[in-house]
Protein backbone atom coordinates (compact mmCIF):
# COMPACT_ATOMS: atom_id res chain seq x y z
CA UNK A 1 0.00 0.00 0.00
CA UNK A 2 1.51 3.06 -1.33
CA UNK A 3 -0.59 5.41 0.60
CA UNK A 4 -1.74 6.93 -1.85
CA UNK A 5 -5.79 6.90 -2.43
CA UNK A 6 -8.22 6.95 -5.63
CA UNK A 7 -11.62 7.15 -5.77
CA UNK A 8 -13.41 5.48 -7.72
CA UNK A 9 -11.60 2.51 -8.48
CA UNK A 10 -14.22 2.23 -11.72
CA UNK A 11 -15.92 4.31 -13.75
CA UNK A 12 -18.37 2.95 -16.79
CA UNK A 13 -19.75 6.42 -18.40
CA UNK A 14 -20.89 7.41 -22.35
CA UNK A 15 -19.47 9.60 -24.78
CA UNK A 16 -20.09 12.85 -24.00
CA UNK A 17 -20.39 12.89 -20.41
CA UNK A 18 -18.14 14.38 -17.43
CA UNK A 19 -16.47 12.74 -14.60
CA UNK A 20 -14.00 13.57 -11.89
CA UNK A 21 -11.64 11.10 -10.22
CA UNK A 22 -10.24 11.98 -7.31
CA UNK A 23 -6.59 11.46 -5.55
CA UNK A 24 -5.40 12.11 -1.51
CA UNK A 25 -1.94 12.08 -1.81
CA UNK A 26 0.36 10.43 1.01
CA UNK A 27 0.33 12.73 4.09
CA UNK A 28 2.59 14.96 4.38
CA UNK A 29 3.22 15.00 0.39
CA UNK A 30 3.10 18.41 -1.65
CA UNK A 31 3.49 17.39 -4.93
CA UNK A 32 0.53 15.01 -7.23
CA UNK A 33 1.02 13.62 -10.48
CA UNK A 34 -1.66 12.25 -12.47
CA UNK A 35 -0.98 9.54 -15.44
CA UNK A 36 -3.14 8.10 -18.21
CA UNK A 37 -2.06 4.81 -18.92
CA UNK A 38 -3.76 3.17 -22.50
CA UNK A 39 -2.78 0.49 -24.22
CA UNK A 40 -1.80 2.14 -27.45
CA UNK A 41 -0.20 5.14 -25.77
CA UNK A 42 1.03 3.77 -22.74
CA UNK A 43 2.37 5.47 -19.77
CA UNK A 44 1.32 9.25 -20.03
CA UNK A 45 2.18 12.45 -17.90
CA UNK A 46 -0.83 14.69 -18.03
CA UNK A 47 -0.11 17.33 -15.32
CA UNK A 48 1.64 18.09 -11.96
CA UNK A 49 0.83 20.02 -8.84
CA UNK A 50 2.16 21.77 -6.35
CA UNK A 51 1.03 22.63 -2.94
CA UNK A 52 -2.02 23.83 -4.64
CA UNK A 53 -0.43 25.55 -7.51
CA UNK A 54 0.38 23.70 -11.15
CA UNK A 55 3.91 22.81 -11.56
CA UNK A 56 3.98 21.13 -14.98
CA UNK A 57 2.06 20.22 -18.22
CA UNK A 58 2.35 17.66 -20.07
CA UNK A 59 -0.26 15.72 -22.66
CA UNK A 60 -3.29 16.63 -21.37
CA UNK A 61 -6.59 17.52 -23.75
CA UNK A 62 -8.05 20.93 -23.29
CA UNK A 63 -11.20 18.97 -22.53
CA UNK A 64 -9.30 17.60 -19.16
CA UNK A 65 -8.81 19.69 -16.28
CA UNK A 66 -6.96 19.34 -12.65
CA UNK A 67 -6.74 21.22 -9.73
CA UNK A 68 -5.10 20.46 -5.68
CA UNK A 69 -6.76 22.14 -2.97
CA UNK A 70 -6.08 23.51 0.18
CA UNK A 71 -6.22 20.29 2.12
CA UNK A 72 -3.60 18.73 -0.92
CA UNK A 73 -6.22 16.43 -2.56
CA UNK A 74 -6.61 16.48 -5.98
CA UNK A 75 -9.18 16.17 -8.74
CA UNK A 76 -8.88 15.75 -12.41
CA UNK A 77 -11.86 16.31 -14.42
CA UNK A 78 -12.24 15.02 -17.57
CA UNK A 79 -15.27 16.27 -19.91
CA UNK A 80 -16.67 15.78 -23.86
CA UNK A 81 -15.79 12.19 -22.71
CA UNK A 82 -14.72 9.82 -26.12
CA UNK A 83 -14.16 6.51 -26.49
CA UNK A 84 -10.48 7.17 -26.43
CA UNK A 85 -10.38 8.64 -23.18
CA UNK A 86 -10.87 5.16 -22.15
CA UNK A 87 -8.07 4.17 -19.70
CA UNK A 88 -5.90 3.44 -16.56
CA UNK A 89 -5.94 7.01 -14.31
CA UNK A 90 -3.13 7.30 -11.75
CA UNK A 91 -2.55 9.44 -9.63
CA UNK A 92 1.07 9.84 -7.71
CA UNK A 93 2.76 11.92 -5.13
CA UNK A 94 5.74 12.88 -3.92
CA UNK A 95 7.67 15.01 -0.93
CA UNK A 96 8.38 17.71 -3.19
CA UNK A 97 8.19 18.37 -6.49
CA UNK A 98 11.87 17.93 -7.31
CA UNK A 99 13.42 15.77 -9.75
CA UNK A 100 15.42 13.12 -7.28
CA UNK A 101 11.97 12.03 -5.60
CA UNK A 102 10.95 8.77 -6.45
CA UNK A 103 7.01 8.81 -6.77
CA UNK A 104 4.30 7.01 -5.10
CA UNK A 105 1.47 5.41 -7.18
CA UNK A 106 -2.41 5.08 -6.13
CA UNK A 107 -3.64 2.17 -7.17
CA UNK A 108 -5.58 3.85 -10.48
CA UNK A 109 -9.16 4.43 -11.64
CA UNK A 110 -10.38 2.18 -14.73
CA UNK A 111 -12.35 4.27 -16.32
CA UNK A 112 -14.75 3.11 -19.57
CA UNK A 113 -16.22 5.24 -22.05
CA UNK A 114 -18.88 3.45 -23.77
CA UNK B 1 6.76 9.92 -27.28
CA UNK B 2 8.20 7.51 -25.70
CA UNK B 3 11.56 8.48 -23.95
CA UNK B 4 12.64 5.18 -22.19
CA UNK B 5 12.68 1.97 -24.63
CA UNK B 6 12.81 -1.25 -23.08
CA UNK B 7 14.04 -4.54 -24.13
CA UNK B 8 13.38 -7.06 -24.41
CA UNK B 9 9.24 -6.58 -24.49
CA UNK B 10 8.67 -10.10 -22.99
CA UNK B 11 10.74 -12.24 -21.13
CA UNK B 12 9.93 -16.18 -19.43
CA UNK B 13 12.27 -17.55 -17.06
CA UNK B 14 12.19 -20.26 -14.04
CA UNK B 15 12.54 -19.68 -10.79
CA UNK B 16 15.74 -18.99 -9.32
CA UNK B 17 16.86 -17.67 -12.47
CA UNK B 18 18.55 -13.76 -13.22
CA UNK B 19 16.19 -11.72 -14.88
CA UNK B 20 17.91 -8.98 -16.76
CA UNK B 21 16.16 -5.88 -18.44
CA UNK B 22 17.02 -3.03 -20.34
CA UNK B 23 16.01 0.63 -21.28
CA UNK B 24 17.37 3.15 -23.29
CA UNK B 25 16.64 6.85 -23.89
CA UNK B 26 17.40 9.61 -26.31
CA UNK B 27 18.29 12.53 -24.06
CA UNK B 28 20.14 13.39 -21.26
CA UNK B 29 18.62 12.58 -18.06
CA UNK B 30 18.68 13.62 -13.96
CA UNK B 31 17.95 10.37 -13.29
CA UNK B 32 16.22 6.78 -13.93
CA UNK B 33 14.20 5.20 -12.13
CA UNK B 34 12.78 1.33 -12.54
CA UNK B 35 9.12 0.69 -11.32
CA UNK B 36 6.77 -2.59 -11.43
CA UNK B 37 3.20 -2.92 -12.28
CA UNK B 38 1.71 -6.00 -11.56
CA UNK B 39 -1.84 -7.08 -13.96
CA UNK B 40 -3.82 -3.77 -13.02
CA UNK B 41 -3.11 -1.98 -10.32
CA UNK B 42 -0.33 0.62 -9.52
CA UNK B 43 3.13 0.89 -10.02
CA UNK B 44 5.34 0.46 -6.90
CA UNK B 45 8.93 1.72 -6.91
CA UNK B 46 12.21 -0.39 -7.34
CA UNK B 47 15.19 1.80 -7.17
CA UNK B 48 16.44 5.35 -8.57
CA UNK B 49 19.55 6.20 -9.90
CA UNK B 50 21.17 9.37 -10.49
CA UNK B 51 22.54 10.34 -14.08
CA UNK B 52 26.10 11.07 -11.80
CA UNK B 53 25.78 6.98 -10.40
CA UNK B 54 26.60 4.05 -12.05
CA UNK B 55 25.48 1.11 -10.27
CA UNK B 56 22.82 0.70 -7.39
CA UNK B 57 21.68 -2.11 -5.60
CA UNK B 58 18.54 -3.02 -3.71
CA UNK B 59 17.96 -6.15 -1.65
CA UNK B 60 17.76 -8.84 -5.18
CA UNK B 61 17.98 -5.91 -7.39
CA UNK B 62 20.95 -4.08 -9.22
CA UNK B 63 20.64 -0.92 -11.60
CA UNK B 64 23.11 -0.31 -13.99
CA UNK B 65 23.17 3.34 -15.53
CA UNK B 66 25.77 3.98 -18.56
CA UNK B 67 24.98 7.41 -19.53
CA UNK B 68 27.44 7.45 -22.59
CA UNK B 69 25.41 4.81 -24.18
CA UNK B 70 21.86 6.39 -23.11
CA UNK B 71 21.16 2.86 -21.31
CA UNK B 72 20.14 1.50 -17.83
CA UNK B 73 19.65 -2.28 -16.77
CA UNK B 74 17.75 -3.97 -14.33
CA UNK B 75 18.98 -7.20 -13.28
CA UNK B 76 16.69 -9.50 -10.61
CA UNK B 77 18.97 -11.86 -8.90
CA UNK B 78 17.05 -15.06 -7.95
CA UNK B 79 13.92 -14.59 -9.42
CA UNK B 80 10.83 -15.72 -7.71
CA UNK B 81 7.05 -16.18 -9.10
CA UNK B 82 6.04 -13.20 -7.35
CA UNK B 83 8.32 -11.15 -9.34
CA UNK B 84 6.01 -11.96 -12.47
CA UNK B 85 5.05 -8.31 -13.42
CA UNK B 86 5.30 -5.46 -15.84
CA UNK B 87 8.92 -3.78 -15.26
CA UNK B 88 8.60 0.06 -16.59
CA UNK B 89 11.87 2.38 -17.02
CA UNK B 90 10.79 6.00 -16.48
CA UNK B 91 13.59 8.96 -16.88
CA UNK B 92 13.36 12.57 -15.46
CA UNK B 93 15.00 14.55 -18.00
CA UNK B 94 18.13 17.45 -17.59
CA UNK B 95 16.26 20.91 -17.85
CA UNK B 96 12.47 19.92 -17.30
CA UNK B 97 10.40 19.30 -14.10
CA UNK B 98 10.10 16.16 -12.28
CA UNK B 99 7.22 14.47 -14.65
CA UNK B 100 8.66 10.59 -15.25
CA UNK B 101 8.72 9.93 -18.87
CA UNK B 102 7.92 5.93 -18.94
CA UNK B 103 8.74 3.39 -21.59
CA UNK B 104 6.40 0.84 -22.76
CA UNK B 105 7.64 -1.20 -20.48
CA UNK B 106 8.75 -5.59 -20.30
CA UNK B 107 6.69 -8.03 -19.08
CA UNK B 108 8.50 -10.57 -16.84
CA UNK B 109 7.06 -14.00 -16.24
CA UNK B 110 8.63 -16.11 -13.48
CA UNK B 111 7.71 -19.99 -13.84
CA UNK B 112 7.57 -22.12 -11.13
Amino acid sequence: DSGVTQTPKHLITATGQRVTLRCSPRSGDLSVYWYQQSLDQGLQFLIQYYNGEERAKGNILERFSAQQFPDLHSELNLSSLELGDSALYFCASSPQGGTYNEQFFGPGTRLTVL
Amino acid sequence: SQQGEEDPQALSIQEGENATMNCSYKTSINNLQWYRQNSGRGLVHLILIRSNEREKHSGRLRVTLDTSKKSSSLLITASRAADTASYFCATTITGANSKLTFGKGITLSVRP
